[in-house]
């Protein structure tokens, strides 16, 4: 099956900008959609379809998708934006119909 | 506003079968466009999809997991419903229910329950 790869971890400083890539063959040709989930506490949807955002989420959450890349920014990062971070996609394939998620990036907030 | 709310039964013992329902809450679970799902997390790990059923009932499986997996909808109670046979330690986890969302672009994810955690031990 489809395979989204994640670096395990990104730290970053209050007020820069973090960057959390997202590793799949060909993903620039599929529809990405990024999670967030902060301890004990269920995901939430901050980026679908590569590079909206539901509403309610801050501008300063951006996506993009490219090639072998799909890449979720935050800008001016917060205290707040610590959390595990995943992608996902929905594949439909010969030999696999549902939903991928990414291995998981921990953001910490320096 | 929808809301889902798993429940299930906290601990189950290995080789015996695991039953979650998922009560939905604020609108009708037969609105077309959404798609109704399982994913669960192993404590500590990551996200994974288990399964996922429409609003017409026909169902989507993790080719990982689909031998011991069957997905329905009860439509008159608003709730849908997981089973997983022959549960092993592997299948400890906490279990979403969650909405998939077929009218935006990239079918996201975009509603789920708190979870809840299921332990699989003797």
């Amino acid at each position: 099956s489809y395979v989204l790869t994640q670096p395990p971890s990104v730290s970053v400083a209050p007020g820069q900008t973090a960057t959390i890539i997202c590793g799949g063959n060909n993903i620039g040709s599929k529809s990405v959609n990024w999670l967030q989930q902060k301890p004990g506490q269920a995901p939430v949807l901050v980026v679908y379809a590569d590079k909206d955002r539901p509403s309610g989420i801050p501008e300063r959450f951006s996506g993009s998708n490219s090639g072998s890349t799909a890449t979720l920014s935050i800008s001016r990062v917060e205290a707040g934006d610590e959390a595990d971070y995943y992608c996902q996609v929905w594949e439909g394939s010969d030999d696999y119909v549902g939903y991928v998620f990414g291995t998981g990036t921990k953001v910490t907030v320096l | 506003q929808m809301q889902l709310q798993e429940s299930g039964p906290g601990l189950v013992k290995p080789s015996e079968t695991l039953s979650l329902t998922c009560t939905v809450s604020g609108d009708s679970i037969s609105r077309s466009g959404f798609f109704w799902a399982w994913i669960r997390q192993p404590p500590g790990k990551g996200l994974e999809w288990i399964a996922s059923i429409s609003f017409g009932g026909d169902t989507d499986y993790n080719p990982s997991l689909k031998s011991r997996l069957s997905m329905s909808l009860e439509t008159s109670k608003n709730q849908f419903s997981l089973t997983i046979s022959s549960v092993t330690a592997a299948d400890t986890a906490v279990y979403f229910c969650a909405r998939d969302n077929f009218s935006r672009g990239g079918f996201p994810t975009d509603l789920w329950g708190h979870g809840t955690l299921v332990t699989v031990s003797s």
